[in-house]
């Protein structure tokens, strides 16, 4: 089982800020099969990316994914007040699916 | 509108049974794969496992084999995720969620709140 590790646990930021949000994997995602999800609280999660840097439909060009092989990046150019929420990435090159523990971007 | 409709709350005691649905709609059912994923209270995302509509093709993440089953109508486009007898560590929120044959998720139900408690 491919085990992801996000970090930092948490990120505090401002608005208009950049967030950077990393996810290791503890052995190399086959294809870049590895997603991005947005939860915000009493919501269902959004996928954000796919293919590790294809945007789903609707999202904004803000939202970039990036990386390869264990490492793989989330980074929002400038932060908008909806941009705050838990962020998790997910491998799903190998069997079983896996998700990362979370990060939690919070308001400054 | 493309959409998962996922089934109503349920407050369940220790033991019991339990039987919760999730129906597709506005899409090809039988194209796409659903998968079940759970959300303990407070805590982050686990895939449970995946079932493909066309031909009841099913996965099972290790931590869950055994413990739950996933089946599926295609016939009315719903998915379903059971239990034989429930335990309290079964409380959470369980999404289902469509994925394409790559198995990333596109488009997700809004979640079913299973609480066990005598």
């Amino acid at each position: 089982e491919i085990v992801l590790t996000q970090s930092p646990g948490t990120l505090s930021l401002s608005p208009g800020e950049r967030a950077t949000l990393f996810c290791r994997a503890s052995q190399s995602v086959s294809s870049s099969y590895l997603a991005w999800y947005q939860q915000k609280p009493g919501q269902a999660p959004r996928l954000l990316i796919y293919g590790a840097s294809s945007r789903a439909t609707g999202i904004p060009d803000r939202f970039s994914g990036s990386g390869s092989g264990t490492d793989f990046t989330l980074t929002i150019s400038r932060l908008e007040p909806e941009d705050f929420a838990v962020y998790y990435c997910q491998q799903y090159g190998s069997s079983p699916i896996t998700f990362g523990q979370g990060t939690r971007l919070d308001i400054k | 509108e493309v959409q998962l409709v996922q089934s109503g709350a349920e407050v369940k005691k220790p033991g019991e049974s339990l039987k919760i649905s999730c129906k597709g709609s506005g899409y090809r059912f039988t194209n796409y794969w659903i998968g079940w994923v759970r959300q303990m209270p407070g805590k982050g995302l686990e895939w449970m496992g995946i079932i493909y509509p066309g031909d009841s093709d099913t996965r099972y993440s290790p931590s869950f084999q055994g413990q739950v089953t996933i089946s599926v109508d295609k016939s009315i486009s719903t998915a379903y995720l059971q239990w034989s007898s429930l335990k309290a560590s079964d409380i959470a929120i369980y999404y289902c969620a469509r994925a394409a044959g790559d198995w990333y998720v596109d488009l997700w139900g809004r979640g079913t709140l299973v609480t066990v408690s005598s």
